[in-house]
């Protein structure tokens, strides 16, 4: 168990809708990280939040977004779905702002019909 | 050319072999990191480098900075060693770069 908790595990929705993914970092930890995995490109790096800010920005899509609440845990907005955006969604949390090993989520399974 | 390029692609080994999974990357790096994806989805991070030579029970991981070269070794390998193994590297501008994975089997 990593100690990080993503919710929920699965999710089914049509294109065109919105949906909020959640993350619970470990207990201590700072970092959130959100990438994406899809069968055709592989993982991919979202954007990370440290403390409430946001920290890196990667191949994130204008329609999602994302942010840290005060109690560090994180939310993941997707809207305007496409078929394409299914994919597996992790999530990962570790301690300091760089460079630290990061502890993963069992991810969130996001089917677009 | 993709900036992290993985060898070989795919691995099947008898257990017991000693198995190596080679990295490189194109781009300066703050660090690299070794993930292994289980069957069920599951990801875990096994190693974070920047510099020199990791070990944990019976896997190794080594880096050269200088030739943009990682390898990963596991020691004695068994069957639930059997998964994906992703080499990822973070760059300077902070953002994560993932390798295609090496996807390996070991046989009993």
């Amino acid at each position: 168990d990593s100690g990080v908790t993503q919710t929920p595990k699965h999710l089914i929705t049509a294109t065109g809708q919105r949906v909020t993914l959640r993350c619970s970092p470990r207990s201590g930890d700072l970092s959130v990280y959100w990438y994406q995995q899809s069968l055709d490109q592989g993982l991919q790096f979202l954007i990370q939040y440290y403390n409430g800010e946001e920290r890196a920005k990667g191949n994130i899509l204008e329609r999602f977004s994302a942010q840290q609440f005060p109690d560090l845990h994180s939310e993941l907005n997707l809207s305007s779905l496409e078929l394409g955006d299914s994919a597996l969604y992790f999530c990962a949390s570790s301690s300091g702002a760089s460079n630290q090993p990061q502890h993963f989520g069992d991810g969130t399974r996001l089917s677009i019909l | 050319k993709n900036e992290v390029e993985q060898s070989p692609q795919n691995l099947t080994a008898q257990e017991g072999e000693f198995i190596t999974i080679n990295c490189s990357y194109s781009v300066g790096i703050s660090a690299l990191h070794w993930l292994q994806q289980h069957p069920g989805g599951g990801i875990v991070s096994l190693f974070m480098l920047s510099s020199g030579k990791k070990k944990h029970g019976r896997l190794i991981a080594t880096i050269n900075i200088q030739e943009k070269h990682s390898s990963l070794h596991i020691t004695a390998s068994h069957p639930r060693d059997s998964a994906v193994y992703i080499c990822a590297v973070r760059d300077y501008g902070q953002n994560f770069v993932f390798g295609p994975g090496t996807r390996l089997s070991v046989l009993p």
